[in-house]
């Protein structure tokens, strides 16, 4: 059974970058597309990015100039690293396998990650 | 940011029917890009509810279930139970600047 661990700080400092890494277990990261989706406290959820292993990838554009998804299918994982972060990007941060439909099957269990001096 | 707009909240008593709507545009759902569903229980993980308007993964009751008619998704669930009070999000591809992903606004659900 396949399971998703994202791990990285759970603090970040404004205009730092925000970095983290989710682990796949139990199946092999080169045969999906793997995602990035992140709800802020209280809110919605909102799409960050997504990978497929050939190296294709795919921002929201509202922040395409801050994020870089990447994948080590080495290790079996895949990052995101969000650069000159603030409050805003203060939120839980879900790794996700894309499957039929364009649809988030399997989720980690969430890191929260928050933006404060 | 949401593109696909939600009700905020519908109750329910339980054993009743009640449905959320999902409204789009022609750039996602009008466009013929599939619908997907998810279920978060306060505190929890979304959960994939419906994939492709109308599927269900293995494990989901037939007490839910999706349709689709031209910008818009419906999701309904039948014989309310305590335990189905939760968050519901649609969530669809929106083909405007480049190509995204896009969720809805979010709907709570209430068992009376």
């Amino acid at each position: 059974q396949v399971q998703l661990q994202e791990s990285g700080p759970g603090l970040v400092k404004p205009s730092e970058t925000l970095s983290l890494t989710c682990t796949v277990s139990g199946d092999s990261i080169s045969d999906y597309y793997w995602s990035w989706i992140r709800q802020p406290p209280g809110k919605g959820l909102e799409w960050v990015a997504y990978i497929y292993y050939s190296g294709t990838t795919n921002y929201n554009p509202s922040l395409k100039s801050r994020v870089t998804i990447s994948l080590d299918t080495s290790k079996n994982q895949f990052s995101l690293k969000l650069t000159s972060v603030t409050a805003a990007d203060t939120a839980v941060y879900y790794c996700a396998r894309v499957r039929f439909s364009g649809a988030f099957d399997m989720w980690g269990q969430g890191t929260m990650v928050s933006v404060s001096s | 940011q949401s593109v696909l707009t939600q009700p905020p909240s519908v109750s329910g008593a339980p054993g009743q029917r009640v449905t959320i709507s999902c409204t789009g545009s022609s750039s996602n759902i009008g466009a013929g890009y599939d619908v997907n569903w998810y279920q978060q229980l306060p505190g929890t993980v979304p959960k994939l509810l419906i994939y492709g308007n109308t599927n269900r993964p293995s494990g989901v009751p037939d007490r839910f279930s999706g349709s689709k008619s031209g910008t818009s998704a419906s999701l309904a669930i039948t014989g309310l139970q305590a335990d189905d009070e939760a968050d519901y999000y649609c969530q669809s591809y929106d083909s405007r600047l480049g190509g995204l992903y896009v969720f809805g606004t979010g709907t709570k659900v209430t068992v009376l």
